[in-house]
């Protein structure tokens, strides 16, 4: 099983210049969410969607877009990269909301020069 | 959602027991305890979540106060990979949100 999977892996950027963050999970969870941790701190999150045609917004979520392309699929975009979005992003999923656990991806290590 | 306070680190010894303490003095009746931990580099992962009895699973036992107010996580028998950050986190049962704190650093000797 796949679970959650993150690309890229690892991305550098220019201040500026816009990117796309891709998750998608193969475990036909209804919820997904996106999170950004910074170093030696718990995870923050940006946005979420908590079933299929819905998003909404989380702790942190100024600089960001989100899209919700189908159930499998949710992306994070950052239209104009800023150096304090330096960040390891993490994206999960789960049947719906919390209480089912959250299943989480590897990570996409950013980092804007 | 209730706030929640742990400690920064604790140590162990490979093979023993390890209860991590968690406080949630300001938990409402229907929020959640809910533990992740975040091996190195990788991502969290579920450990557990409760409500008001003691809960088990393959990884960890839950334990929670009478009054809720605070909880334990037991790792019955700590191994090298059990050293993580463990999270202790309360959220109510409606919502979508998990707040991740700082956690607590588990070391483990072997």
């Amino acid at each position: 099983n796949a679970g959650v999977t993150q690309t890229p892996k690892f991305q550098v950027l220019k201040t500026g210049q816009s990117m796309t963050l891709q998750c998608a999970q193969d475990m036909n969870h209804n919820s997904m969410y996106w999170y950004r941790q910074d170093p030696g701190m718990g995870l923050r999150l940006i946005y979420y969607s908590a079933s299929e045609g819905t998003t909404d917004k989380g702790e942190v979520p100024n600089g960001y877009n989100v899209s919700r392309l189908n159930k499998r699929e949710f992306s994070l975009r950052l239209e104009s990269a800023a150096p304090s979005q330096t960040s390891v992003y993490f994206c999960a999923s789960s049947e719906a909301g919390p209480y089912y656990g959250y299943t989480f991806g590897s990570g996409t290590r950013l980092t804007v020069v | 959602d209730a706030k929640t306070t742990q400690p920064n680190s604790m140590e162990s010894n490979e093979e023993e027991p390890v209860h991590l303490p968690c406080n949630h003095s300001t938990i409402s009746g229907t929020d959640y305890i809910h533990w992740y931990r975040q091996l190195p580099s990788q991502g969290p992962e579920y450990v557990i979540h409760g409500l008001t009895s003691n809960v088990n699973n393959r990884m960890a036992s839950l334990a929670i106060a009478e009054d809720r107010k605070s909880s334990t996580l037991i790792l019955h028998r700590a191994t090298l990979r059990d050293a993580a950050v463990y999270y202790c986190i309360s959220t109510g049962a409606g919502s979508y949100q998990l707040t991740f704190g700082k956690g607590t650093k588990l070391s483990v000797i072997p």
